[in-house]
C-alpha cells in the first residue's frame, strides 16, 4: 500500500499554461506538506497544512495555491507557470506538526515547464 | 533564519570504507535533528533522528549519528558501506517550529 501518493509522476507543459498536482495520503496523518526540490537538489518548504488549515506559507509565488478538500489531500494549483517553477515537488505527511514528527513523503511529481 | 549546511556535495568510495557526512546548523536553541536518505528511484525515508539523551543515535540499515551541542553540528556514520548505501542524504533541522529545514543533500556513491 502506497502511504503517500501523488499524480502525476511526470508533467511536461508550456510556459503560462495552468496545473495542479495532487497528493493523497492513507496514514491518517493529520498535518500535509509541500517541498520543491530543485535543480541542486535543495528541499524547500512551501505550504503546510494542519487539519486543513494553512500552517505555513513560505514565500512563495501567489501563483502557487494549494487546496486541502480533507486531511488526507492536499493539491497544489499552478497558474501561468514559468521556466522558473522547473522542480520537483514533493509532498510529505506526519502525525502533528513538523517538531519532533517524522515525516512520510511521495515519489515526487517532476515539473518541466517548456 | 536558520540554515543547514552539508559540506560535502558529493563522496565517492569504495565498499567497505567508512562514511562520515558532515551536517551544521545554524540555529542556537533546542532542535531536533534528521537524516533522510532518498535511494535511487525510491522516496524520502527517515535514517534516524535525535530529540534529546544520548548525543549517540543509532538509525536503520547500521548508520549512526552524533549530536554535538558545542560545534552545532549532527554528522552521519557508517563503519563500512555497502553498495546498496548509494543514495542522496539529507541532513534536516526544527527549531521547534514548524518547519523542517533541510541540507543541500549529499550524494553517496558507493563502487563496488
Amino acid at each position: 500500500d502506497t502511504a503517500v501518493s501523488q499524480t502525476p509522476k511526470y508533467l511536461v507543459t508550456q510556459m503560462g499554461n495552468d496545473k495542479s498536482i495532487k497528493c493523497e495520503q492513507n496514514l491518517g496523518h493529520d498535518t500535509m506538506y509541500w517541498y520543491k526540490q530543485d535543480s541542486k537538489k535543495f528541499l524547500k518548504i512551501m505550504f503546510s497544512y494542519n487539519n486543513k488549515e494553512l500552517i505555513i506559507n513560505e514565500t512563495v509565488p501567489n501563483r502557487f495555491s494549494p487546496k486541502s478538500p480533507d486531511k488526507a489531500h492536499l493539491n497544489l494549483h499552478i497558474n501561468s507557470l514559468e521556466l522558473g517553477d522547473s522542480a520537483v515537488y514533493f509532498c510529505a505527511s506526519s502525525q502533528g506538526l513538523a517538531g519532533r514528527a517524522e515525516q512520510f513523503f511521495g515519489p515526487g511529481t517532476r515539473l518541466t515547464v517548456l | 533564519a536558520q540554515s543547514v549546511s552539508q559540506h560535502n556535495h558529493h563522496v565517492i568510495l569504495s565498499e567497505a570504507a567508512s562514511l562520515e557526512l558532515g551536517c551544521n546548523y545554524s540555529y542556537g536553541g533546542t532542535v531536533n535533528l534528521f537524516w533522510y536518505v532518498q535511494y535511487p528511484g525510491q522516496h524520502l525515508q527517515l535514517l534516524l533522528k535525535y530529540f534529546s539523551g544520548d548525543p549517540l543515535v543509532k538509525g536503520i540499515k547500521g548508520f549512526e549519528a552524533e549530536f554535538i551541542k558545542s560545534k552545532f553540528s549532527f554528522n552521519l556514520r557508517k563503519p563500512s558501506v555497502q553498495w546498496s548505501d548509494t543514495a542522496e542524504y539529507f541532513c534536516a533541522v526544527n527549531a521547534n517550529d514548524y518547519k523542517l529545514s533541510f541540507g543541500a543533500g549529499t550524494t553517496v556513491t558507493v563502487r563496488a
